[in-house]
């Protein structure tokens, strides 16, 4: 069972370069998030697209753009990568709204550990 | 707006004595609650999760939380911990029914002792 599978696990940039970082879902969820993740500071959510075709702005958005490519694709895109965006990022998927047992979990990918120097 | 306040960075427990780790939180709405854990290098993986059809919910590998509305928390336990439960652990608030939002709170390590 795949899930949430993020690519790449690992990379280095230089500041100014710019990079995707790509996130696919095989469980038919409606719902799409990215999140980084600092030390002390949980999860905050950068992007989120509830459905195909609609994207909107979570908690840090500045400094990254996404596309929502399809209903199993969701990319985050750094357009000029700065030192305040190395953290480690995490992708994550669920049904979307209410149902009789209550908002739906979020299911996670393995994170992309992003260094920029 | 909602927030979540995990009270203890770090716990240190001896493998086989219970576990606690404490959660407060504030929201203007009924909550969803959930517990995440993760393992070094891995994504989050849920525990269990609250949406008020019962105060004491039950979730995997033994771990259990109670939901207390008149103190707003949400603490998690186990009996008796095992070295494989050496992680971080994330309590987690969504009131959002659009969007499914979460607020995730700073986290507590654990390290389980021999």
């Amino acid at each position: 069972n795949a899930g949430v599978t993020q690519t790449p696990k690992f990379q280095v940039l230089k500041t100014g370069q710019s990079m995707t970082l790509q996130c696919a879902q095989d469980m038919n969820h409606n719902s799409m998030y990215w999140y980084r993740q600092d030390p002390g500071m949980g999860l905050r959510l950068i992007y989120y697209s509830a459905s195909e075709g609609t994207t909107d702005k979570g908690e840090v958005p500045n400094g990254y753009n996404v596309s929502r490519l399809n209903k199993r694709e969701f990319s985050l895109r750094l357009e000029s990568a700065a030192p305040s965006q190395t953290s480690v990022y995490f992708c994550a998927s669920s049904r979307t709204g209410q149902v009789a047992s209550g908002i739906q979990p979020q299911h996670f990918g393995d994170g992309t550990r992003l260094s920029i120097l | 707006a909602q927030s979540v306040t995990q009270l203890d960075s770090h716990v240190s427990v001896s493998e086989g004595t219970p576990v606690l780790l404490r959660c407060n939180y504030s929201s203007s709405y009924s909550p969803s609650l959930f517990w995440y854990v993760q393992h070094p290098n891995k994504g989050l993986q849920l525990l269990l999760k609250y949406t008020s059809a019962a105060t004491l919910v039950k979730g995997i590998n033994g771990f259990e939380a109670e939901f207390k509305k008149s103190e707003t928390s949400f603490h998690l336990t186990k009996p008796s911990a095992h070295m494989s439960d050496a992680a971080e652990y994330f309590c987690v608030v969504s009131e959002g029914a659009a969007g499914n939002k979460l607020t995730f709170g700073g986290g507590t390590r654990v390290l389980v002792k021999p």
